[in-house]
């Protein structure tokens, strides 16, 4: 399977650990973008890349969160001292550099990590 | 008021009816996205229009951007549509997207 795979699949932490998600996009997609899914609502932007640069990061990312693209293949999602709040459905999509804007490139969309902060 | 919003929230239908999802957003796009959702997470994009009409199979999108509207139409129903779709915008001014909530579709056989 060449889609984007995201590991763990479940997280299950007690409040105040540290957790680390990874994110392995579809091979040659420049472009890749985390966002967080609470229950019952629509996903929400969290930052994304464009190759090994992060170019953008909402406010919802706090000084807790850092994510990382080091060689511009796969993502790390880093959550430290986690709260009961973290706990959701955090989403990693690639897409190819299809123009100026990323917004309008078709996004291939993980299976997501679920995340459970006790 | 959030800045993309979908009706209905849930909509339950029968085998073979025609459905209609709606999207309303209130600032200025550059792409409007229609997305799929699963029990269990996985999304798969459906549509990236910025104008008109795009058909595929029994999905049909259609976006005004004057009116700031977008609708998801599916023709036949059948129980394997049944998913969460969720509308989400590219605004002109940078890259990101915003989601909405979504509408959950069940369709009953």
């Amino acid at each position: 399977d060449t889609g984007v795979s995201q590991d763990p699949r479940h997280k299950i932490t007690k409040r105040g650990q540290n957790v680390t998600f990874r994110c392995d996009p579809i091979s040659e997609h420049n472009r890749l973008y985390w966002y967080r899914q609470t229950l019952g609502q629509g996903p929400e932007f969290l930052t994304y890349f464009q190759n090994e640069a992060q170019l953008e990061k909402s406010r919802l990312l706090s000084d807790r969160f850092s994510a990382e693209r080091p060689k511009g293949s796969f993502s790390t999602l880093e959550i430290q001292r986690t709260e009961q709040g973290d706990s959701a459905m955090y989403l990693c999509a690639s897409s190819p550099l299809g123009g100026v804007l990323a917004g309008l490139d078709t996004q291939y969309f993980g299976p997501g990590t679920r995340l459970t902060v006790l | 008021k959030n800045e993309v919003e979908q009706s209905p929230q849930n909509l339950t239908a029968q085998e073979g009816e025609f459905i209609t999802i709606n999207c309303s957003y209130s600032v200025g796009i550059s792409a409007l996205h229609w997305l799929q959702q699963h029990p269990g997470g996985g999304i798969v994009s459906l549509f990236m229009l910025s104008s008109g009409k795009k058909k595929h199979g029994r999905l049909i999108a259609t976006i005004n951007i004057q009116e700031k509207h977008s609708s998801l139409h599916i023709t036949a129903s059948h129980p394997r549509d049944s998913a969460v779709y969720i509308c989400a915008v590219a605004e002109t001014s940078g890259s990101r997207l915003t989601f909405g909530e979504g509408t959950q579709l069940t369709v009953n056989p």
